[in-house]
């Protein structure tokens, strides 16, 4: 049982390029969300999903899209990279939003230059 | 205990001491509590949860406390070992909407 799949690991762009952060769950979870973790700071909510179909945003969405095609994948992508968004990235999945605990993964490492 | 700023609160113990490391939470109207641990390059994993119903839950070798008329959880760590070494974090969430995470305190566990 993989749990929360995360790829890549780790990412360099340049400001301006765009890309894709992949997650994939294999737990049939409907709720998925996308944080960002920045030194000193807790976890943010970038975006999130209650199930294939339906996304919204959490606390920090700008300069983020998502979509939610099937229940197992929540790709975030970047739209024009930006130095602000360097950070460790998670993607975390949970039964239901905010009364099941939040399985994460092992989260993409961005720097943006 | 967890605080905002650049340097997280850290906590040093002897292995086969008992760790306990506190959250000061900020809203009263939270109803669950989630303490997670986080190694260094890995994801946040699951400890232990409690809902707002309850004072005290125990699991294996943690036991989580929750004391609603000050906002404060603790998690303890009996017989600390050194696989406990980790940033742990506690999140709330009020109503099951979006949980808000501390930035965590480091526990480090000398042999």
């Amino acid at each position: 049982n993989a749990g929360v799949t995360q790829t890549p690991k780790f990412q360099v762009l340049k400001t301006g390029q765009s890309m894709t952060l992949q997650c994939a769950q294999d737990m049939n979870h409907e709720y998925m969300s996308w944080y960002r973790q920045d030194p000193g700071m807790g976890l943010r909510l970038i975006h999130y999903s209650v199930g294939a179909g339906i996304t919204d945003q959490g606390e920090v969405p700008n300069g983020y899209n998502v979509s939610r095609s099937t229940t197992e994948d929540f790709p975030l992508r970047l739209l024009s990279a930006a130095p602000s968004q360097t950070s460790v990235y998670f993607c975390a999945s949970s039964v239901d939003r905010g009364q099941s605990p939040l399985h994460f993964g092992n989260g993409t490492r961005l720097t943006v230059t | 205990g967890e605080s905002v700023g650049l340097h997280l609160p850290t906590l040093s113990v002897q292995e086969g001491d008992n760790s306990i490391i506190n959250c000061a939470y900020s809203n009263s109207a939270s109803d669950y509590f989630i303490w997670y641990k986080q190694e260094s390059g890995k994801g946040p994993q699951f400890i232990i949860d409690i809902r707002s119903n309850m004072d005290k839950r125990q699991g294996q070798r943690v036991t989580v406390l929750l004391n609603k008329t000050v906002k404060h959880l603790s998690l303890q760590i009996a017989a600390t070992q050194p696989g406990d070494s980790a940033v742990y974090f506690c999140a709330e969430n009020r109503a099951g909407n979006q949980f808000y995470f501390g930035t965590g305190t480091s526990l480090t566990v000398i042999p």
